[in-house]
């Protein structure tokens, strides 16, 4: 299996910050990445797929990188909103989820 | 509109079963692979099994290799997942996931709301 480790586990940040999030692959997954959002009580949303692709309807302040086995999660311009944990997934090979980051307020 | 509806959760004991329903609406259900993905309380997600489009092939997470079957009936636009021999430690939360594509080398872009699965004595 595919081990994919996000870091930090926690962030504390204001609203209007910028804050970046990484997850790195234990093996080569090209661009077969993405992120989601979960709120509490919720079903996870999805934010990115193809590593860098903006899914519909998902406001531009979030933006992915990355390609081979490290990438990155931005969120420019923190809004309420974003406050939530956040996952990465490969999808390579057989699905494997991210541990998750829990972006709070500071 | 595309929307997921899982039913089918509830208390169990261990050693017990349990089928899990997925009612699928606003897109062409037979097109796409589909997923469960469970979350324990308080953890991550992990995924669980996957059925594909067409060629009506499935995975399965090591973890419920054996014990869980996953099934789908087009007819209906529904996804199935029948868990025998369940263990304390498949208490969580059970997603159906949309994949975006026909098999499982995709994203999940849409999930259901959930059904908690509670095994215990």
């Amino acid at each position: 299996d595919i081990q994919m480790t996000q870091s930090p586990s926690t962030l504390s940040a204001s609203v209007g910050d910028r804050v970046t999030i990484t997850c790195r692959a234990s093996q080569n997954i090209r661009t077969w990445l993405a992120w989601y959002q979960q709120k509490p009580g919720k079903a996870p949303k999805l934010l990115i797929y193809k590593a860098s692709s903006l899914e519909s309807g998902v406001p531009s302040r979030f933006g992915g990188s990355g390609s081979g086995t490290d990438f990155t999660l931005s969120i420019s311009g923190l809004q309420p909103d974003d406050f939530a944990t956040y996952y990465c997934q490969q999808y390579n090979t057989y699905p494997t989820f991210g541990q998750g980051t829990k972006v709070e307020i500071k | 509109e595309v929307q997921l509806l899982e039913s089918g959760g509830g208390l169990v004991q261990p050693g017990g079963s349990l089928r899990l329903s997925c009612a699928a609406s606003g897109f062409t259900f037979s097109s796409y692979a589909m997923s469960w993905v469970r979350q324990p309380p308080g953890k991550g997600l992990e995924w669980v099994s996957t059925f594909n489009a067409g060629s009506g092939s499935t995975y399965y997470a090591d973890s419920v290799k054996g014990r869980f079957t996953i099934s789908r009936e087009n007819s209906r636009s529904t996804l199935y997942l029948q868990m025998n021999s369940l263990r304390a430690e498949d208490t969580a939360v059970y997603y159906c996931a949309k994949l975006d594509g026909y098999n499982f080398h995709d994203f999940f872009d849409y999930w259901g709301q959930g059904t908690l699965v509670t095994v215990s004595s």
